[in-house]
Order: C-alpha cells, then structure tokens, then sequence
C-alpha cells in the first residue's frame, strides 16, 4: 500500500490559474517531503522540498504549504503556463538501512495548463 | 550536471526471457536505485544499493534481482520475464543523503 496518498489524480487549470495538488502521509518518521516534476519522456526531475519544521516553503511561481498536525502538505503552482504541464509527484523520505533514507512517492499527479 | 544513463529507452522481450536492463550515472553517487512506474501507482521502489556490491530489497522486489560490481553501475535482472513486469523501468542516483535522487530517463519494457 502507498505510504503517501496523493490528489487528484489529474487537473487541467487554464493560463494563469492556481493547480493545488494534495498529499498525505501517516507515518510520522518521514522527515522530508520533496516533489518531482516529470515531462513526457523524460525522468523525474526534484523540484522543492520542505522539512517538517517549516510551514511553508517557496521557489518561484512553486510553493508548498506543510501541516505537520494534519500529516499532510500540498503543492500550489502560482500563475501557472503551458510549461508548467507535467506530472507532479509528492515524496516522504525516512530512515531506513545503512543510515540512508528511502523515499515512498504518491501516485502523481497529472497538471495540464492550457493556454 | 549529473547524468545518468539508461541501456535502452524502449525494449521489447517475449515471456520466460532473461532481461537486463542497465543504468549507468557519472557523479560518482553512493546510492543507486531501480524503481518501477506504473499509471496510478507512481513509483514504487525495487532495489537499492548503497555500495557496490551492496544491496537492499525495495518494496516490489519480486521476480527481480541486481547487480553493483562497479560504483557507477547498477543493473537491474529480470530473471524470467512476464507479462506484468512490462512497465516503465527509472533509475535513480543519489549522494549518502539521498535527498535529491537523479533520474535517467526510463527503459518502457513491453514483455509480451
């Protein structure tokens, strides 16, 4: 089962609109919460990440919002363009063997903006 | 900028076939990973290694196997491959904190 419950599974906003997408975790030893952006054909690609200690974080037109108590954190695309279509997976990190650490992905979510 | 290089971007292999499928990254990255994307299931890990010829087991490592005898090497085995195994293969890269794992750019294996 996924550790990381993410949604929607697609939304098509239109130039300019704000795509919100949405994960949730339950298990409180993730310490790390990246997203990964993917174009067609290509890899996943890391796009910002926050800590548990900080409620929000922003880079450019991307921020993400943390609720620690709610165990859950969401990734809002600002005055988003065509380029920004792609699909967008949330990440929870832990330690895991080795003192290295394991990333447990959402399902992803597929962001279309039309022009 | 890291790179990491997958063998075959498409590959098509019949039922009961032994298939390799090889990843190679130049930074000189610890950690390897091969993960599995399926639609709906986003990425889910097969096996990971930390080390060359080290090893651990991900969440879906049956009916695969590994192999680490160089650093900037990983391969991933299909011992006998079968038609649910078709499926988009990522290989990742990462430093000893894997925060920012590096991805190639995908082997689409269809196993018919």
């Amino acid at each position: 089962q996924q550790q990381v419950k993410q949604s929607p599974q697609s939304l098509i906003v239109q130039k300019g609109g704000i795509p919100i997408i949405n994960c949730a975790y339950e298990n409180t030893a993730f310490d790390y919460f990246p997203w990964y952006q993917q174009f067609p054909g290509k890899g996943p690609a890391l796009l910002i990440a926050i800590r548990p200690d900080v409620s929000e974080k922003k880079e450019g037109r991307f921020t993400i919002s943390f609720n620690k108590s709610a165990k859950q954190f969401s990734l809002h695309i600002m005055d988003s363009q065509p380029g920004d279509s792609a699909t967008y997976f949330c990440a929870a990190s832990m330690l895991w063997v080795s003192n290295d650490y394991k990333l447990s992905f959402g399902a992803g979510t597929t962001v279309t903006v039309r022009a | 900028d890291v790179k990491v290089t997958q063998s075959s971007r498409y590959l098509v292999k019949r039922t009961g076939e032994k298939v390799f499928l090889e990843c190679v990254q130049d930074m000189d990255h610890e950690n390897m990973f091969w993960y599995r994307q399926d639609p709906g299931l986003g990425l889910r890990l097969i096996y990971f290694s930390y080390d060359v010829k080290m090893k651990e087991k991900g969440d879906i490592p049956e009916g695969y196997s590994v192999s680490r005898e160089k650093k900037e090497r990983f391969s991933l085995i299909l011992e006998s491959a079968s038609t649910n195994q078709t499926s988009m293969y990522l290989c990742a890269s990462s430093l000893a904190l894997p925060y920012e794992q590096y991805f190639g750019p995908g082997t689409r294996l269809t196993v018919t």
